[in-house]
C-alpha cells in the first residue's frame, strides 16, 4: 500500500521554507526521499531509519515519528534548484521488504 | 563513472508488438529494480532481482517479463499482453542490503500507438 504524501503541491518564493508530509499505515524500518526533476532520474537525498539513524544530505534535514509512521522533510531558505517532485519511499519492518513509493510532491520555488 | 545506463530514452511502438528496455549498471550492485511512472501515480515496481538468476514481481507485473543472467543486465520486456504499456519506465541498482540507496537510470519514455 502507498504511503500517502502531502500536500499534493507547493508554490513558494525563493528563500521560504516549506515542509512535505509522509504517512504510512505499515510499521515501517525505515523512509526514503528522493527528489526528481521533470524528464529525469529521481535523485537521493535521505535515509531515516527507526531508532533514530540518517543517512543522506547534509543541507537537507528530516524527521520519522516511529509510532506514527510519518516522516517530515523540511526544506529551509529554499532556492530555485529545489523545485521538482519530491517522493518518499517506505520500507516495512517484515523481512526484506522494498521500497514503496509515494504519488510525490510537486515543488515550484520562484525568483 | 559508474552508473546505471537505460536505453534508448524514447521509444515507440505498434500496439501489439513486445518489446525490450535495457538497463545496465557498473556500480557492482546486487539488486536490481523495474518501476513505472504515471503522472500523479508516483514509481510502481513492476519486477526487482535480488540476485543473479533470480528476481521477483513487484506490485504491477502483469503483462512484463525480465531476466537477470549478469549482474550488470536486468532487461524489461513489455509484452503485448500489457494492456497500458505507454508510460515512462525507470531501472534502478542498490547494493541489496535493507535501507540502502537506490540509484536510478535516465529512463526510458515507451509509447505505444
Amino acid at each position: 500500500q502507498q504511503p500517502v504524501q502531502s500536500p499534493q503541491a507547493v508554490i513558494l518564493r525563493e528563500g521560504e521554507d516549506a515542509v512535505i508530509n509522509c504517512s504510512s499505515s505499515k510499521a515501517l524500518y525505515s523512509v526514503h526521499w528522493y527528489r526528481q526533476k521533470h524528464g529525469e532520474a529521481p535523485v537521493f537525498l535521505m535515509i531515516l531509519l527507526k531508532g533514530g539513524e540518517q543517512k543522506g544530505h547534509d543541507k537537507i534535514s528530516a524527521s520519522f515519528n516511529e509510532k506514527k509512521q510519518q516522516s517530515s522533510l523540511y526544506l529551509t531558505a529554499s532556492q530555485l534548484s529545489y523545485s521538482g517532485t519530491y517522493f518518499c519511499g517506505t520500507e516495512e519492518n517484515s523481512g526484506y521488504s522494498t521500497l514503496t513509493f509515494g504519488k510525490g510532491t510537486m515543488l515550484l520555488v520562484s525568483p | 563513472d559508474g552508473g546505471i545506463t537505460q536505453s534508448p530514452k524514447y521509444l515507440f511502438r505498434k500496439e501489439g508488438q513486445n518489446v525490450t528496455l535495457s538497463c545496465e549498471q557498473n556500480l557492482n550492485h546486487d539488486a536490481m529494480y523495474w518501476y513505472r511512472q504515471d503522472p500523479g501515480q508516483g514509481l510502481r515496481l513492476i519486477y526487482y532481482s535480488q540476485i543473479v538468476n533470480d528476481f521477483q514481481k513487484g506490485d504491477i507485473a502483469e503483462g512484463y517479463s525480465v531476466s537477470r543472467e549478469k549482474k550488470e543486465s536486468f532487461p524489461l520486456t513489455v509484452t503485448s499482453a500489457q494492456k497500458n504499456p505507454t508510460a515512462f519506465y525507470l531501472c534502478a541498482s542498490s547494493m541489496g542490503a535493507r535501507s540502502t540507496e537506490a540509484f536510478f537510470g535516465q529512463g526510458t519514455r515507451l509509447t505505444v500507438v
